[in-house]
């Protein structure tokens, strides 16, 4: 079965103390692997997919990487205003595009 | 703004009732997804819907039941409401090919 996890559940930096975040997923057939950012109440807010292993993306303090088996979204002298539940997915189903899997999450709070 | 809407943003309604949530896609997508989030508790999948038809059902209770229109809004009816059954509902859509998946800003339900 697909299954995405996520590490740490939680993660407190103080401001500009860089760090990274995981994902690793069991998926068959990998389509993308999507990061998105979500705020309390709100939606997700898409960031970045990644699609082969080597990939990267960045978006200003933020950079995705992806390997065969995980994904690391790299946090950059973080600021407060990227405290935020930060969620990693894959597609999955028979066609791959029929719902994305999340992990649980990792909380970020960045304090000043 | 996503491009997705979502009405209501909040509803407050008895156990035993029924209501409907409402979904906008962005233009031009053909599929939407949509997905609870309890407190503390990951995205889960409930349904897909595709230019009209359902495609992909997740952990969707028989009391909950959706469909897409011509126009491609899609609704969400809960029925027999349960405590239980609060939450953020949101709703997701996604263009043809390996696009991403934008997200409404969701409805907050609250059973009482």
């Amino acid at each position: 079965e697909d299954q995405v996890t996520q590490s740490p559940e939680a993660l407190r930096l103080q401001e500009g103390e860089s760090s990274s975040l995981n994902c690793s997923y069991t998926v068959s057939g990998l389509r993308g692997l999507f990061w998105y950012r979500q705020d309390p109440g709100k939606g997700p807010e898409f960031l970045f997919t990644l699609y082969s292993a080597g990939e990267e993306k960045e978006k200003e303090r933020l950079k995705a990487t992806l390997t065969k088996k995980e994904s690391f979204l790299h946090i950059t002298a973080p600021k407060p205003e990227d405290s935020a539940t930060y969620l990693c997915a894959v597609p999955a189903g028979d066609t791959g595009f029929q719902k994305l899997v999340f992990g649980t999450g990792t909380r970020l709070l960045v304090s000043p | 703004d996503s491009g997705v809407t979502q009405t209501p943003k909040h509803l407050i309604t008895a156990t035993g009732q029924r209501v409907t949530l409402r979904c906008s896609p962005r233009s031009g997508d053909l599929s939407v997804y949509w997905y609870q989030q309890s407190l503390d508790q990951g995205l889960q999948f409930l349904i897909q819907y595709y230019n009209g038809e359902e495609r992909a059902k997740g952990n969707i209770l028989e009391r909950f039941s959706a469909q897409q229109f011509p126009d491609l809004h899609s609704e969400l009816n809960l029925s027999s409401l349960e405590l239980g059954d609060s939450a953020l509902y949101f709703c997701a859509s996604r263009s043809t090919g390996a696009g991403g998946y934008t997200f409404g800003s969701g409805t907050r339900l609250t059973v009482v």
